[in-house]
Order: C-alpha cells, then structure tokens, then sequence
C-alpha cells in the first residue's frame, strides 16, 4: 500500500508560476524526501526533510513538513517548461528500516 | 561516478521465457533496492539487500522472482518464466548504509513481455 499520497495527481500552470504539491502520509517518519522523474528517466532526488524540521530550501524549491497533520508540501517558485515531470514524495521510517514508501506522484506540466 | 547502472534499458520477451535484469550500484553505497513501477500500483518495493544480505524479500510478487547480489557491486533481477502481467519498468537505487540518505535510481529497464 502506498504510504504516501500526493495531491494533485496533475497541474498544469504556466512558465513562471508557482507550484504547489502536496503530500499526506499516515504513520511516523524519520524523514520525508522528494523526488522528481522525467518522462523515461530514474527518479531523482530533490530534497529530504527530517521529522524534527518544519521548513528547507534548495534553489527553487521549498519544503514544509507538518508531523502533527501528517503532511508536507513542495513548492518550485518561478518555474521553468524543463520542471515538467512527476514529482514523488517518500516516507523513511527509520528504525532501522531503510525502505522508502513512495506515493503514486503530481504530475505537472509547465507550458511555456 | 556513473551512478546506478541498470542493463538493459529495454527487454521484449515471450512469455515463459526467463528474464534477467541487472544492476551495479554506487561504490560505497551499502543498500540496494529493486523496485517495479506500473500506472496502476505505481512505485513497489520488491527487495532490498544491506551489505550484499537480503533484508526484506516481502514485496516479490510470488516464487517466480527471484533476486541475487553476490557482491557489492552487483545484483540481478530474475522473473521465470516471465507473463505479460510482469510487463512493468523495473528500478534498482542505492544509498549509503543509514536513514537519512535520499537514494539514486538507476535509469530503469522497461520489460515487455508478450
């Protein structure tokens, strides 16, 4: 089962925009990373945000994380058509288990 | 470093025939994942190994997965015999021993068998 869930599961906005992605998990983490794929590609990593931080910044992107609601946002500020991809969140319960539980993904399309 | 190397990048097969899928992770990384992605059920664990050890084999679909790592630059993937059903891109990512490390993903083998 997925242990993630992102919200949408599209958006299409236009180059320049904001985009915001959300994520809602159901148990405890250790972390929660973010990922994106291009269409034919591997995943990538983005950024990864620990249960004890509510906020953290990479160039263009922004990440929130809300243990109380269980859930997270990325945000990608000014964006380009080249951010068109899916964007995955994944859960790492720590504990000693190095299994990422990743939901189904946001796809976004950034028109130019 | 090249990063996870995934081989082949495309697999055609007939059904029953055997599949094999490899992969050579980062040197140094001590975890190794295969995971499946399809439209339906998106991103599956199928098995992870630590330092070369299977860990958790839970996600294998049933008894005609199997997977090997025989050293710790290389694991494979095998399906026998292969049905249209496990017709899937398949994903093998590494990362350094310890949470807290985001994992790099192979480009993928996209399998098809007919």
């Amino acid at each position: 089962s997925q242990q993630g869930e992102e919200d949408p599961q599209a958006l299409s906005i236009q180059e320049g925009e904001n985009a915001t992605m959300n994520c809602s998990y159901k148990t405890s983490i250790n972390n929660l990373q973010w990922y994106r794929q291009n269409s034919g590609r591997g995943l990538v990593h983005l950024i990864l945000i620990r249960s004890n931080e509510r906020e953290k910044h990479s160039g263009r992107l922004r990440v929130t994380l809300d243990t109380s609601k269980k859930s997270s946002s990325l945000l990608i500020t000014a964006s380009r058509a080249a951010d068109t991809a899916s964007y995955f969140c994944a859960t790492d319960p720590g504990a000693g288990s190095y299994q990422l539980t990743f939901g189904k993904g946001t796809k976004l399309s950034v028109i130019p | 470093d090249a990063g996870v190397i995934q081989s082949p990048r495309h697999e055609v097969t007939e059904m029953g025939q055997e599949v094999t899928l490899r992969c050579k992770p980062i040197s140094g990384h001590n975890s190794l994942f295969w995971y499946r992605q399809t439209m339906m059920r998106g991103l599956e664990l199928l098995i992870y190994f630590n330092n070369n050890v299977p860990i958790d084999d839970s996600g294998m679909p049933e008894d005609r997965f199997s997977a090997k790592m025989p050293n710790a630059s290389f694991s494979t993937l095998k399906i026998q015999p292969s049905e249209p059903r496990d017709s899937a891109v398949y994903f093998c990512a590494s990362t350094p021993r310890g949470s807290g490390y985001g994992y790099t993903f192979g480009s993928g083998t996209r399998l098809t068998v007919v």
